[in-house]
């Protein structure tokens, strides 16, 4: 079945440098992308959206860009800190059924990122 | 904003024994979402509901696994009976669905170990 997937499952970056986490989906028909943060401990935590009908969006030190050529979404960090370790995980919505109803989310493995120091 | 409360937040059981896990959604929200995550197989949708009502349970890996909402500031999640492949993490999440998307917010979830 159709899934979404991340590229690299482990990520490694120096504190104060950028870090970019990057995320394959594969359904097609998926219009609404989100990704979240999880720390040890927790439930995963909203970062930032996106929806099909645009390419990037920008939050505070935070960047999704989406191409939907080649299915690919991607978490820009910027300045990192140490608070930023943790795991991210990108999703997309699975709409379950139509009419403004409820909207189920499938979300891929997760990226570790670990702010060395 | 108090977030998604579950509890409890750890669970240890041994098999065959029944368990129950509760979940009170964000005041306002229209959606519940259940959600298991393990290691080996990440976070699956388990089943969900949509004013209170479950829309589709497709994920519910057995019988064994029921979920009910009863009104819209409660939810529980019951496995009975339990087995050591259910030991996992599950959470609880909810959000505002109208005219378009809206992210999910999750609760802490509930660790279960069943021995």
């Amino acid at each position: 079945g159709e899934s979404v997937g991340l590229h690299l499952p482990t990520l490694s970056v120096q504190e104060g440098d950028n870090s970019i986490i990057n995320c394959a989906y594969s359904n097609s028909a998926s219009d609404y992308f989100i990704w979240y943060k999880q720390e040890s401990g927790k439930g995963p935590q909203f970062i930032i959206d996106i929806r099909s009908n645009m390419d990037k969006r920008q939050g505070q030190r935070v960047t999704v860009l989406l191409n939907k050529t080649v299915k690919h979404l991607s978490l820009q960090i910027a300045a990192t800190q140490p608070g930023d370790s943790a795991v991210y995980f990108c999703a997309e919505n699975v709409r379950l059924y139509s009419g403004g109803g409820a909207d189920g989310l499938t979300f891929g493995k997760g990226t570790h990122l670990i702010i060395q120091p | 904003d108090a977030g998604v409360i579950q509890s409890p937040r750890h669970e240890v059981t041994e098999m065959g024994q029944e368990v129950t896990l509760r979940c009170k959604p964000i005041s306002g929200h229209n959606s519940l979402f259940w959600y298991r995550q393990t290691m080996m197989r990440g976070l699956e949708l388990l089943i969900y509901f949509n004013n209170n009502v479950p829309i589709d349970d497709s994920g519910m890996p057995e019988d064994r696994f029921s979920a009910k909402m009863p009104n819209a500031s409660f939810s529980t999640l019951k496995i009975q009976p339990s087995e050591p492949r259910d030991s996992a993490v599950y959470f609880c999440a909810s959000s505002l669905v109208g005219r378009g998307n809206s992210p999910l917010h999750f609760g802490n979830g509930t660790r279960l170990t069943v021995t």
